[in-house]
């Protein structure tokens, strides 16, 4: 079975500086790993993905994440947050080869204060 | 422009009135999904669907029915609703056939939310 941790319910930065969002998971199997962002009464956005080769993955708006595989972690990070960053942000996991049942976290809550 | 268009995007019901939530995509993606979004909970699969004539339970199926007889539509339907089902839904479709695995990202609906008294 496939899991996905996000163990923070809510994440507080200040604006300009760098701000980092968990993401642990467990699979059996190779893993592709996603972020997406919820902005207020929207759909999920798809910010970036890691498929394979190099572990920094670059996204959209200027994030990026990780891909730790001794630590099973993939953490999105953006070296300068921005007020407009403010969301709920989903981790998810899918297995090469796979089901197409992706896993999501429970999301972590972004709050960047001016 | 390319998008998932979910309706409605508002619904209070009653119990036991069955109901229909249309979800269409303009991008000839294979794969839909269904999924439901409750605090603290995140998102949770309800079904998808590979391609047309092709579903699949994901992990909380029970109480909905979907199908997928044209490719770019893939209507959720609750036969009898209860107030357990009341939720934020969401649709998604992302390219994707037997062989390419799951490595391609969502394209997700701006939601419906469901209210059953």
């Amino acid at each position: 079975a496939q899991s996905v941790a996000q163990p923070e319910d809510q994440v507080n930065v200040a604006e300009g500086n760098p701000l980092t969002v968990k993401c642990t998971y467990s699979v059996s199997g190779n893993p592709y790993l996603f972020w997406y962002v919820q902005y207020p009464n929207r759909g999920l956005q798809f910010l970036l993905k890691y498929i394979t080769g190099d572990n920094l993955v670059k996204g959209s708006y200027g994030f990026e994440a990780e891909f730790n595989k001794s630590q099973t972690s993939f953490h999105l990070k953006k070296p300068s947050a921005l007020v407009s960053d403010s969301a709920l942000y989903f981790c998810a996991v899918s297995v090469s080869g796979g089901s197409y049942i992706p896993t999501f976290g429970r999301g972590t809550s972004l709050i960047v204060h001016p | 422009e390319a998008q998932v268009t979910q309706n409605p995007r508002y619904l209070i019901t009653v119990t036991g009135k069955k109901l229909t939530v249309t979800c269409s995509q303009n991008m000839n993606h294979e794969y839909m999904s269904w999924y439901r979004q409750d605090p603290g909970l995140g998102l949770r699969q309800i079904y998808y669907s590979m391609n047309v004539e092709v579903t699949d339970k994901g992990d909380v199926p029970e109480g909905y029915k979907v199908s997928r007889k044209e490719k770019r539509n893939f209507p959720l339907i609750l036969e009898s609703p209860s107030p357990n089902q009341t939720s934020l839904y969401f649709c998604a479709s992302s390219l994707g056939n037997l062989g390419q695995g799951s490595n391609q990202p969502q394209h997700f609906g701006d939601g419906t939310r469901l209210s059953i008294l």
